[in-house]
């Protein structure tokens, strides 16, 4: 079975821009969440998706958002971005959600702000 | 909010020595996962545990979860080269009816010297 896919896996933007990075999972899992990893403050949750819907958000701002699609593919974007946007954004699938399913991470989008 | 500590933030061993991360919540947490993720990848789950005073192994590796479901454990003996990576303890934090997230420990890297 193919693991969870992200694309792209690589981006470098400039300040101002927006970007939107794109995930797949896991065949027949229908939960998405992606986290935030930089060195500073390690993994960060961003939001969890469930049938197209949003369940779940963390703790930051508005320029952070994201969907889902009818087939559990998910993407996010990032608005106007900022110096401290730059970090590897993960992507990870579950079957449904809850806290007692393991979750499948993907390699991940280096992006870099500059 | 849920805090998750891990200590250390990093381990250096001589191969062969065994190795013990500590993983303690603020609150009482449902369940733990473990998490590995090696240099340049992604986390890979590890293991999840779920009830109080639970152990289970998994070959060399070793996790515990407390009485009182605050603090969990992984305990690597004889450490190997392929042991290297950081190591991820998560809870889930509940923000009120199905509303949670998964929060990560800030992790701790092992480098084993062979």
């Amino acid at each position: 079975k193919a693991g969870v896919t992200q694309t792209p896996r690589y981006l470098i933007k400039t300040r101002g821009q927006q970007v939107t990075l794109s995930c797949s999972p896991i065949s027949g899992h229908r939960s998405v969440s992606w986290y935030q990893q930089t060195p500073g403050q390690g993994l960060q949750f961003l939001f969890e998706y469930f049938s197209e819907t949003q369940r779940n958000k963390g703790n930051f701002p508005g320029r952070f958002s994201g969907r889902q699609f009818s087939n559990s593919r998910s993407e996010m974007n990032v608005s106007t971005l900022e110096l401290g946007d730059s970090a590897l954004y993960l992507c990870a699938s579950s079957l449904v959600p809850g806290t007692t399913y393991e979750q499948y991470f993907g390699p991940g989008t280096r992006l870099t702000v500059t | 909010g849920q805090q998750v500590m891990q200590i250390p933030q990093y381990q250096h061993v001589q191969e062969g020595e065994d190795f013990t991360t500590y993983c303690n919540s603020s609150t009482t947490l449902s369940n733990i996962q473990w998490y590995k993720q090696r240099p340049g990848g992604h986390p890979v789950f590890l293991i999840q545990l779920v009830k109080s005073g639970e152990v289970k192994k998994q070959k060399r590796l070793t996790f515990q979860f407390g009485e009182a479901k605050k603090n969990s454990s992984l305990h690597i003996t004889a450490t190997q080269t392929t042991d290297v990576g950081t190591y991820f303890c998560a809870g889930p934090s509940f923000r009120g009816g199905s509303n949670y997230k998964l929060t990560f420990g800030k992790g701790t890297l092992l480098t084993v010297n062979p």
